[in-house]
């Protein structure tokens, strides 16, 4: 088993729809939890941030940790042709920043 | 957040020859950098960890000698490619934490590299 689950997708939506993304990981010992949005040919920009559970809200960007299920997950609302990205997840124990990543969703919105 | 620089963005090179890719932290110190590898469509593959003042740590089965690091001062780290082969064609992209014991890294812009 990987230590992070992410399906790749792709996931297409109309613009304005809300777009639902989650990651699975098997390690508890994670508490520091990311997403990144990196869009082609492009280093991926750090989107959000959450330390241990919990949820975090940016605009139009919430992101939800459940330790006690391992699952997070990141949720846009209004969806924009401009969030047409990959997104990642990534996470760490804390210590090294020594991030373990997701496979990358790939990420359309349709105008 | 933090901003590291990345150059070059994209590098067309012919078999046999070296590329350097150079990566700076602009706004902060990094004692301590990170260089990854990626193919398209996957995720990032961690390379090696680069440390100010001394050797890189690398991952297994990433050859020391065909990817040379040097991390010079605290804002610069370098990654050499060496006699590149069409097999090393790839996306490349360095990052550095903060230091602030966040987690959080931040990302160069990467380099394509296209071996002929």
């Amino acid at each position: 088993q990987k230590e992070v689950e992410q399906d790749p997708g792709p996931l297409s939506v109309p613009e304005g729809a809300i777009v639902s993304l989650n990651c699975t990981y098997s390690n508890s010992a994670f508490q520091y939890f990311m997403w990144y949005r990196q869009y082609s040919r492009k280093g991926p920009e750090l989107l959000m941030y959450t330390y241990s559970s919990g949820n975090k809200e940016d605009g139009r960007f919430t992101a939800q940790v459940d330790k006690s299920s391992k699952y997070i997950s990141l949720f846009i609302r209004d969806s924009q042709p401009s969030d047409s990205a990959t997104y990642l997840c990534a996470m760490s124990g804390g210590g090294n920043n020594r991030l373990a990543f997701g496979k990358g969703n790939q990420v359309v919105v349709i105008p | 957040g933090a901003v590291v620089s990345q150059h070059p963005s994209r590098v067309i090179c012919k078999s046999g020859t070296s590329v350097k890719i150079e990566c700076r932290s602009l706004d902060f110190q990094a004692t301590t950098m990170f260089w990854y590898r990626q193919f398209p469509k996957q995720s990032l593959m961690l390379m090696a960890t680069s440390n100010e003042g001394s050797k890189a740590t690398y991952e297994q089965g990433v050859e020391k000698d065909k990817f040379l690091i040097n991390h010079a001062s605290l804002t610069l780290s370098t990654l050499t490619v060496t006699s590149a082969h069409p097999e090393d064609s790839s996306f490349y992209i360095c990052s550095a934490p903060t230091g602030t014991g966040d987690e959080k890294l931040f990302f160069g812009s990467g380099t394509q590299l296209s071996v002929l």
